[in-house]
Protein backbone atom coordinates (compact mmCIF):
# COMPACT_ATOMS: atom_id res chain seq x y z
CA UNK A 1 0.00 0.00 0.00
CA UNK A 2 0.80 3.60 -0.71
CA UNK A 3 1.76 6.19 2.03
CA UNK A 4 2.54 9.63 2.03
CA UNK A 5 4.93 11.51 4.82
CA UNK A 6 5.35 14.78 5.74
CA UNK A 7 7.74 15.47 8.35
CA UNK A 8 7.48 18.51 9.54
CA UNK A 9 4.07 19.05 11.75
CA UNK A 10 4.94 22.92 11.47
CA UNK A 11 7.26 25.44 9.80
CA UNK A 12 7.61 29.07 9.94
CA UNK A 13 9.10 31.65 7.59
CA UNK A 14 9.77 35.55 7.62
CA UNK A 15 7.28 37.19 4.51
CA UNK A 16 9.69 37.97 1.53
CA UNK A 17 11.57 34.80 2.58
CA UNK A 18 11.80 31.35 0.99
CA UNK A 19 10.41 28.21 2.74
CA UNK A 20 10.60 24.20 1.17
CA UNK A 21 7.86 21.80 3.06
CA UNK A 22 8.85 18.31 2.84
CA UNK A 23 6.82 15.07 1.75
CA UNK A 24 8.13 11.43 1.10
CA UNK A 25 6.21 8.50 -0.03
CA UNK A 26 6.46 4.78 -0.29
CA UNK A 27 5.36 2.82 -3.39
CA UNK A 28 5.51 -0.10 -5.48
CA UNK A 29 4.23 1.80 -8.83
CA UNK A 30 6.03 3.58 -11.48
CA UNK A 31 3.56 5.54 -12.68
CA UNK A 32 1.54 8.20 -10.38
CA UNK A 33 0.64 11.67 -9.88
CA UNK A 34 1.64 14.05 -6.65
CA UNK A 35 0.12 16.99 -5.57
CA UNK A 36 0.25 20.08 -3.17
CA UNK A 37 -2.75 21.76 -1.62
CA UNK A 38 -3.65 24.36 0.90
CA UNK A 39 -5.87 24.63 3.30
CA UNK A 40 -6.35 27.70 4.54
CA UNK A 41 -8.04 28.74 8.37
CA UNK A 42 -11.72 29.14 6.13
CA UNK A 43 -10.94 25.16 5.48
CA UNK A 44 -11.07 25.07 1.92
CA UNK A 45 -8.68 22.68 0.13
CA UNK A 46 -6.94 24.94 -2.19
CA UNK A 47 -4.80 22.75 -5.10
CA UNK A 48 -1.26 24.41 -5.54
CA UNK A 49 0.54 21.95 -7.92
CA UNK A 50 0.87 19.01 -9.18
CA UNK A 51 3.55 16.73 -10.61
CA UNK A 52 3.24 13.63 -12.86
CA UNK A 53 5.89 10.93 -12.25
CA UNK A 54 6.46 10.24 -15.98
CA UNK A 55 7.58 13.71 -16.14
CA UNK A 56 11.31 14.58 -14.86
CA UNK A 57 10.85 18.32 -15.05
CA UNK A 58 9.85 19.50 -11.66
CA UNK A 59 6.55 21.69 -11.80
CA UNK A 60 6.31 25.31 -10.90
CA UNK A 61 3.40 27.76 -10.48
CA UNK A 62 4.34 31.27 -9.95
CA UNK A 63 5.72 31.19 -6.44
CA UNK A 64 5.58 27.74 -6.33
CA UNK A 65 7.98 25.45 -7.30
CA UNK A 66 8.48 21.59 -6.36
CA UNK A 67 11.52 19.69 -6.29
CA UNK A 68 10.85 15.93 -7.20
CA UNK A 69 13.29 13.29 -6.97
CA UNK A 70 11.95 9.80 -7.71
CA UNK A 71 14.56 7.68 -7.07
CA UNK A 72 14.50 9.15 -3.68
CA UNK A 73 10.48 8.87 -3.49
CA UNK A 74 10.46 12.86 -2.27
CA UNK A 75 8.44 15.40 -3.09
CA UNK A 76 9.23 18.52 -1.67
CA UNK A 77 7.43 22.16 -1.98
CA UNK A 78 9.22 25.46 -2.19
CA UNK A 79 7.42 28.69 -1.91
CA UNK A 80 9.28 31.62 -2.47
CA UNK A 81 8.90 35.40 -1.89
CA UNK A 82 6.39 33.87 0.92
CA UNK A 83 3.30 35.93 1.75
CA UNK A 84 1.02 36.20 4.79
CA UNK A 85 -1.92 34.83 2.98
CA UNK A 86 0.31 31.46 2.34
CA UNK A 87 -0.50 30.72 5.92
CA UNK A 88 -2.19 27.42 5.60
CA UNK A 89 -1.87 23.99 6.50
CA UNK A 90 -0.46 22.33 3.27
CA UNK A 91 -1.27 18.55 2.04
CA UNK A 92 1.00 16.53 0.10
CA UNK A 93 -1.01 13.55 -1.77
CA UNK A 94 -0.27 11.00 -3.81
CA UNK A 95 -2.71 9.23 -6.33
CA UNK A 96 -2.18 6.28 -8.94
CA UNK A 97 -1.80 6.44 -12.25
CA UNK A 98 -2.56 2.63 -13.09
CA UNK A 99 -5.65 2.04 -14.24
CA UNK A 100 -7.14 0.49 -11.32
CA UNK A 101 -10.32 2.52 -11.81
CA UNK A 102 -10.23 4.14 -8.10
CA UNK A 103 -7.73 6.59 -8.51
CA UNK A 104 -7.84 7.31 -4.73
CA UNK A 105 -5.99 10.00 -3.15
CA UNK A 106 -3.52 9.24 -0.46
CA UNK A 107 -3.07 12.36 1.70
CA UNK A 108 -0.07 13.21 4.24
CA UNK A 109 -0.12 14.36 7.78
CA UNK A 110 -0.22 17.81 6.76
CA UNK A 111 2.47 21.11 7.54
CA UNK A 112 1.41 23.63 9.26
CA UNK A 113 3.37 27.04 7.84
CA UNK A 114 3.29 30.12 9.90
CA UNK A 115 4.22 33.37 7.64
CA UNK A 116 5.44 35.78 10.23
CA UNK A 117 5.31 39.91 9.58
CA UNK B 1 -20.53 29.86 -9.06
CA UNK B 2 -19.76 27.82 -6.32
CA UNK B 3 -17.81 24.28 -7.97
CA UNK B 4 -18.44 21.46 -5.42
CA UNK B 5 -20.97 23.18 -2.73
CA UNK B 6 -21.41 20.73 0.51
CA UNK B 7 -25.15 22.18 2.92
CA UNK B 8 -24.50 22.76 5.97
CA UNK B 9 -21.85 24.12 6.54
CA UNK B 10 -21.82 23.48 10.35
CA UNK B 11 -23.62 20.81 12.33
CA UNK B 12 -24.43 20.07 15.76
CA UNK B 13 -26.23 17.40 16.88
CA UNK B 14 -27.25 14.80 19.71
CA UNK B 15 -25.71 11.16 20.26
CA UNK B 16 -27.87 9.07 18.40
CA UNK B 17 -29.13 11.24 15.88
CA UNK B 18 -29.42 10.51 12.54
CA UNK B 19 -28.22 13.38 10.03
CA UNK B 20 -27.35 13.76 6.33
CA UNK B 21 -24.73 16.04 4.46
CA UNK B 22 -25.24 16.91 0.96
CA UNK B 23 -22.73 17.53 -1.57
CA UNK B 24 -23.63 19.19 -5.43
CA UNK B 25 -20.48 19.80 -8.30
CA UNK B 26 -21.40 21.97 -11.41
CA UNK B 27 -17.88 20.69 -13.04
CA UNK B 28 -19.79 18.13 -14.80
CA UNK B 29 -17.11 15.43 -13.08
CA UNK B 30 -18.33 11.50 -13.53
CA UNK B 31 -16.76 10.89 -9.95
CA UNK B 32 -17.35 12.26 -6.62
CA UNK B 33 -15.73 11.51 -2.88
CA UNK B 34 -16.39 11.69 0.60
CA UNK B 35 -13.62 12.50 3.39
CA UNK B 36 -13.20 12.81 6.74
CA UNK B 37 -10.65 15.42 8.32
CA UNK B 38 -10.04 14.04 12.24
CA UNK B 39 -9.32 16.67 14.60
CA UNK B 40 -5.58 16.16 14.02
CA UNK B 41 -5.92 17.21 10.35
CA UNK B 42 -5.83 13.62 8.86
CA UNK B 43 -7.60 13.54 5.85
CA UNK B 44 -8.70 9.99 4.58
CA UNK B 45 -11.43 9.23 2.33
CA UNK B 46 -14.56 7.11 2.86
CA UNK B 47 -16.20 6.65 -0.25
CA UNK B 48 -16.11 7.56 -4.07
CA UNK B 49 -18.98 6.83 -6.63
CA UNK B 50 -18.42 7.22 -10.57
CA UNK B 51 -21.66 7.84 -12.34
CA UNK B 52 -23.51 6.83 -9.24
CA UNK B 53 -21.67 3.89 -8.73
CA UNK B 54 -19.99 2.92 -5.67
CA UNK B 55 -16.54 1.81 -6.48
CA UNK B 56 -14.23 3.29 -3.49
CA UNK B 57 -15.68 2.05 0.18
CA UNK B 58 -13.01 1.92 2.35
CA UNK B 59 -13.27 0.07 6.28
CA UNK B 60 -16.44 2.86 7.24
CA UNK B 61 -18.76 1.71 10.05
CA UNK B 62 -21.63 0.87 7.85
CA UNK B 63 -23.95 3.93 10.25
CA UNK B 64 -22.40 5.88 7.29
CA UNK B 65 -24.21 5.41 3.97
CA UNK B 66 -23.20 7.55 0.67
CA UNK B 67 -26.33 8.35 -1.66
CA UNK B 68 -25.74 9.31 -5.38
CA UNK B 69 -29.25 10.20 -6.95
CA UNK B 70 -26.77 11.49 -10.29
CA UNK B 71 -23.44 12.04 -11.12
CA UNK B 72 -23.71 15.52 -10.03
CA UNK B 73 -24.83 14.71 -6.52
CA UNK B 74 -22.98 12.60 -3.49
CA UNK B 75 -25.13 12.74 0.04
CA UNK B 76 -23.67 11.28 3.16
CA UNK B 77 -25.97 9.83 5.59
CA UNK B 78 -25.08 9.43 9.04
CA UNK B 79 -27.38 6.86 10.99
CA UNK B 80 -26.84 6.75 15.39
CA UNK B 81 -24.46 9.67 15.80
CA UNK B 82 -21.44 8.64 17.73
CA UNK B 83 -18.86 10.87 19.63
CA UNK B 84 -16.14 10.12 17.47
CA UNK B 85 -17.98 10.84 14.40
CA UNK B 86 -17.13 14.49 15.41
CA UNK B 87 -14.92 15.44 12.37
CA UNK B 88 -14.87 17.80 9.37
CA UNK B 89 -16.46 16.34 6.13
CA UNK B 90 -15.18 17.17 2.88
CA UNK B 91 -17.10 16.11 -1.06
CA UNK B 92 -14.52 16.32 -3.78
CA UNK B 93 -15.24 15.67 -7.55
CA UNK B 94 -12.81 14.71 -10.46
CA UNK B 95 -13.48 14.05 -13.97
CA UNK B 96 -12.60 10.71 -13.01
CA UNK B 97 -10.64 9.76 -16.13
CA UNK B 98 -7.34 9.19 -14.21
CA UNK B 99 -5.24 11.09 -16.62
CA UNK B 100 -2.97 13.97 -16.03
CA UNK B 101 -5.59 16.40 -15.57
CA UNK B 102 -7.94 14.30 -13.13
CA UNK B 103 -7.65 16.50 -10.13
CA UNK B 104 -9.92 16.23 -7.52
CA UNK B 105 -11.40 19.67 -6.39
CA UNK B 106 -12.91 20.17 -2.86
CA UNK B 107 -15.99 21.58 -1.35
CA UNK B 108 -15.75 24.06 1.60
CA UNK B 109 -16.38 20.80 4.49
CA UNK B 110 -19.12 20.12 7.03
CA UNK B 111 -18.19 20.60 10.44
CA UNK B 112 -19.77 17.79 12.00
CA UNK B 113 -20.00 18.22 16.13
CA UNK B 114 -21.94 15.29 18.02
CA UNK B 115 -22.58 16.02 21.86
Amino acid sequence: AQTVTQSQPEMSVQEAETVTLSCTYDTSESDYYLFWYKQPPSRQMILVIRQEAYKQQNATENRFSVNFQKAAKSFSLKISDSQLGDAAMYFCAYRSAEASGTYKYIFGTGTRLKVLA
Amino acid sequence: DTAVSQTPKYLVTQMGNDKSIKCEQNLGHDTMYWYKQDSKKFLKIMFSYNNKELIINETVPNRFSPKSPDKAHLNLHINSLELGDSAVYFCASSVGSGGPTDTQYFGPGTRLTVL
